[in-house]
């Protein structure tokens, strides 16, 4: 099956900063989610986004389909945005996600 | 916007207890999905279904059964609840006729002692 990787696991900032966080993935997907886990658990939808760039306030993210990685940005961070952020594809014809194992985010105020 | 809701934040059971976990969706989706959150596993499928009475296997789905009577309910059952099926329960919902998005309720803890 479609592997998916991400990076960096855990990353730690100061609240203001700008991260990076990086999803890899093996095959050709017509689906790509990326979720922020919330401290009570709940998955909430960030950005549907097998291909392009799309922007949603602070937060943005890039699909380079052709290179198997999507990227999603978080500017001016807030302590309300700790959590784990997960990626998530599915391949043409499978409705099933395959998850990421996250990157833990914490910021630090 | 999506609404997907869940019986139960949280609940604990005891061991051998028959449990049924509920999930209702109010987009008319068709596709509906239980997946088990462990720590070091992250999130895993149970069961998926993509109609009424419909269902498929996932990547665990021993020890549990499902029920889909009607459009917007997927119930998850636990015959004989055990120990190792303490865990973090989520639901999801997608469209078929649309992008697939999927959409998760917020996520039942089940503890089984």
């Amino acid at each position: 099956g479609i592997q998916v990787e991400q990076s960096p696991p855990d990353l730690i900032l100061q609240e203001g900063a700008n991260s990076t966080l990086r999803c890899n993935f093996s095959d050709s997907v017509n689906n790509l989610q990326w979720f922020h886990q919330n401290p009570w658990g709940q998955l909430i939808n960030l950005f549907y986004i097998p291909s392009g760039t799309k922007q949603n306030g602070r937060l943005s993210a890039t699909t380079v389909a052709t290179e198997r990685y999507s990227l999603l940005y978080i500017s001016s961070s807030q302590t309300t945005d700790s959590g784990v952020y997960f990626c998530a594809v599915a391949y043409f014809g499978n409705e099933k996600l395959t998850f990421g194992t996250g990157t833990r985010l914490t910021i630090i105020p | 916007d999506v609404k997907v809701t869940q019986s139960s934040r949280y609940l604990v059971k005891r061991t051998g207890e028959k449990v049924f976990l509920e999930c209702v969706q109010d987009m008319d989706h068709e596709n509906m999905f239980w997946y088990r959150q462990d720590p070091g596993l992250g999130l895993r499928l149970i069961y998926f279904s993509y109609d009424v009475k419909m269902k498929e296997k996932g990547d665990i789905p021993e020890g549990y059964s499902v029920s889909r009577e009607k459009k917007e309910r997927f119930s998850l059952i636990l015959e004989s609840a055990s120990t190792n099926q303490t865990s973090m329960y989520l639901c999801a919902s997608s469209s078929r006729a649309a992008t697939y998005e999927q959409y998760f309720g917020p996520g039942t803890r089940l503890t089984v002692t």
